[in-house]
């Protein structure tokens, strides 16, 4: 029973640089989403995909670039890495999108920019 | 527009004593809730949710959460705090409205057990 899986589970990057965090699931979910988790500020949305081929901005999507090629996997693309993205990124899937579906979480990736 | 808010950011009880969390809400639509439960280093977790169904809304882990749409609040509550309910809560609000859909989270409110 995986679920949701996100890797690496810790990263320390210079500023400037690139990385890409991986996300995948197993649940065949058409829905996957990427948050970032900052101290008292709750969960914020950063692009999300209802489908294969189909993406779109979240609330805080500058800084980050998203694809998904595969119902299975999307990954969050990092293009030149700054201090303000030090974050705890959290990917999930839910059965589609809609009011009433619950979202699965991955055990997230902390990241640290330096 | 859609906000929530919970109105503790730490809530500290003791051992078998009861946990009261509280989360206003705030939709133009009828909206969907949630309360997860985040432990340290860890995802977050479905305690329950509200989809127009009962009010009172049993989840997991002995917790429970009433929709009271005249207050527009969801608390959580349980009767009897464990030592393994020490962790993060987050209430969220999800819906639609016009041109869009939006899920919402709060800030968070963490639990404290003391033995």
């Amino acid at each position: 029973n995986a679920g949701v899986t996100q890797t690496p589970k810790f990263q320390v990057l210079k500023t400037g640089q690139s990385m890409t965090l991986q996300c995948a699931q197993d649940m065949n979910h058409e829905y996957m989403s990427w948050y970032r988790q900052d101290p008292g500020m709750g969960l914020r949305l950063i692009h999300y995909s209802v489908g294969a081929g189909i993406t779109d901005q979240g609330e805080v999507p500058n800084g980050y670039n998203v694809s998904r090629s595969t119902t299975e996997d999307f990954p969050l693309r990092l293009l030149s890495a700054a201090p303000s993205q030090t974050s705890v990124y959290f990917c999930a899937s839910s059965k589609r999108q809609g009011g009433n579906q619950p979202q699965h979480f991955g055990d997230g990736t902390r990241l640290s920019i330096l | 527009a859609q906000s929530v808010t919970q109105l503790d950011s730490h809530v500290s009880v003791s051992e078998g004593t009861p946990v009261l969390l509280r989360c206003n809400y705030s939709s133009s639509y009828s909206p969907s809730l949630f309360w997860y439960v985040q432990h340290p280093n860890k995802g977050l977790q479905l305690l329950l949710k509200y989809t127009s169904a009962a009010t009172l809304v049993k989840g997991i882990n002995g917790f429970e959460a009433e929709f009271k749409k005249s207050e527009t609040s969801f608390h959580l509550t349980k009767p009897s705090a464990h030592m393994s309910d020490a962790a993060e809560y987050f209430c969220v609000v999800s819906g639609g409205y016009t041109g869009g859909f939006k899920t919402i989270f709060g800030a968070g409110t963490r639990l404290f057990v003391k033995a």
